[in-house]
């Protein structure tokens, strides 16, 4: 298996564009993670599906940020508009059972808004 | 929600010597404590895992430990090597279903 899968690894943007980082979870896994890592405040969980449904999105910073599960094998965060302060490595990862078990990431998205 | 605090935030440590992380968590009901290993440019990858009914596990050169009673986990790293040196997590969830809360990550550095 080729294992989580992000795109971009990269993305420079300005302030105000809007910006969308991809996922493909391994498959047959039914639980899907965004997490967002900066130095002042770690791994922060954003938003989990599971079944392709959102269950919590209370990690979510603000009303800029969004989270779309379309499909099993599809997962998209999108901040529109980005900000400075948006800046940071976008995690996405996936699971068999939404997360007392082993979570495997991608790669990330290392997402710089100037 | 839970709280998982992680110490130290640095460690340097000789090739050959051991290497000790601990965590300290909040909930009483998390029963479930992975350990992750990043390195520079890639995504955390487990390395290890303990559940609660379970008091030590070891995986070749490394183990945890975990005591509920204290509500602590430690991370045991033993006859360090340089591929060791990366950035280390713990994280903590209640029974499956529950999202993991990592702790604030400690930078391991093995000098040769």
């Amino acid at each position: 298996d080729a294992g989580v899968i992000q795109s971009p690894r990269h993305e420079v943007t300005e302030m105000g564009q809007e910006v969308t980082l991809r996922c493909k979870p391994i498959s047959g896994h039914n639980s899907l993670f965004w997490y967002r890592q900066t130095m002042m405040r770690g791994l922060e969980l954003l938003i989990y599906f599971n079944n392709n449904v959102p269950i919590d999105d209370s990690g979510m910073p603000e009303d800029r940020f969004s989270a779309k599960m379309p499909n099993a094998s599809f997962s998209t965060l999108k901040i529109q508009p980005s900000e400075p302060r948006d800046s940071a490595v976008y995690f996405c990862a996936s699971s068999f059972r939404d997360g007392g078990e082993k979570l495997f990431f991608g790669s990330g998205t290392q997402l710089s808004v100037l | 929600g839970e709280n998982v605090e992680q110490h130290p935030s640095t460690l340097s440590v000789q090739e050959g010597d051991s290497a000790v992380i601990k965590c300290t968590y909040s909930d009483s009901a998390s029963n479930y404590f992975p350990w992750y290993k990043q390195e520079l440019g890639k995504g955390p990858q487990l390395i290890i895992d303990i559940r609660s009914n379970v008091g030590e596990k070891k995986d070749q050169r490394i183990a945890v430990t975990l005591n509920k009673t204290a509500k602590h986990f430690s991370l045991h790293i033993t006859e360090t090597q340089p591929e060791d040196s990366a950035v280390y997590f713990c994280a903590a969830s209640k029974a499956a279903g529950n999202k993991l809360t990592f702790g604030g990550g400690t930078r391991v550095l093995v000098k040769p």
